[in-house]
């Protein structure tokens, strides 16, 4: 079945850069598009961007342009999500999350990976 | 930007019928989806386009969407539906394509 498993918690301290992996499985990995969302502690979802797996073709929020980078590599059908110069609101759990081609929700999402920034 | 309104909380007992709200300019122009999400785990779609549920999601849910509102209906509640529910739309007028609402607490009494 689709699976979506992304890596283990980081800390990081503010000012420095985060690299979330996405590894899925059980689909071809350039069908789909990948998003990122994310959740502070105690809030809501709140959506970073997407890539296309295919092109390498990125679309970001505007909150996150110049500071969030989106990669992937087809050989091992991963996607990254790479945000710079950390702060402490950036603390929060990161998700990555499948949109299948002319639809506009996802499913299905990874487990979340958790980021904490603290000096 | 695009703003979808949900109230923080909802009550029901168990049994009865939730309903839970999400507001939105003109939202039944659009596709409202639903997700829901238990602590500590990750949102699961139960209904998309409106009305429509993934496969191994109960009938118990459903959707409805019209005017300024849509609506995710869960009938006779079980304290397993107890939540996060988060409505979704996708609007590329905005400066982010995707929007989320706030997200509504489901308590099961």
């Amino acid at each position: 079945q689709v699976q979506l498993v992304q890596s283990g918690a980081e800390v990081k301290k503010p000012g420095a850069s985060v690299k979330v992996s996405c590894k899925a499985s059980g689909y071809t990995f350039t069908g789909y598009y990948m998003h990122w969302v994310r959740q502070a502690p105690g809030q809501g979802l709140e959506w970073m961007g997407r890539i296309n797996p295919n092109s390498g073709g990125t679309n970001y929020a505007q909150k996150f342009q110049g500071r969030v980078t989106m990669t992937r590599d087809t050989s091992i059908s991963t996607a990254y999500m790479e945000l710079s110069r950390l702060r402490s609101d950036d603390t929060a759990v990161y998700y990555c999350a499948i949109q299948q081609w002319l639809v506009n929700w996802f499913d299905p999402w990874g487990q979340g990976t958790l980021v904490t920034v603290s000096s | 930007s695009y703003v979808l309104t949900q109230p923080p909380s909802v009550s029901v007992a168990p049994g009865q019928t939730a309903r839970i709200t999400c507001g939105g300019n003109n939202i039944g122009s659009k596709s409202v989806h639903w997700y829901q999400q238990k602590p500590g785990q990750a949102p699961v779609l139960v209904v998309y386009d409106d009305s429509d549920r993934p496969s191994g999601i109960p009938e118990r849910f459903s959707g409805s969407n019209s005017g300024n509102t849509a609506t995710l209906t869960i009938s006779r509640v079980e304290a397993g539906d107890e939540a996060d529910y988060y409505c979704q739309v996708w609007d590329s007028s905005s400066d982010h394509d995707v929007v989320f609402g706030g997200g509504t607490k489901l308590t099961v009494l």
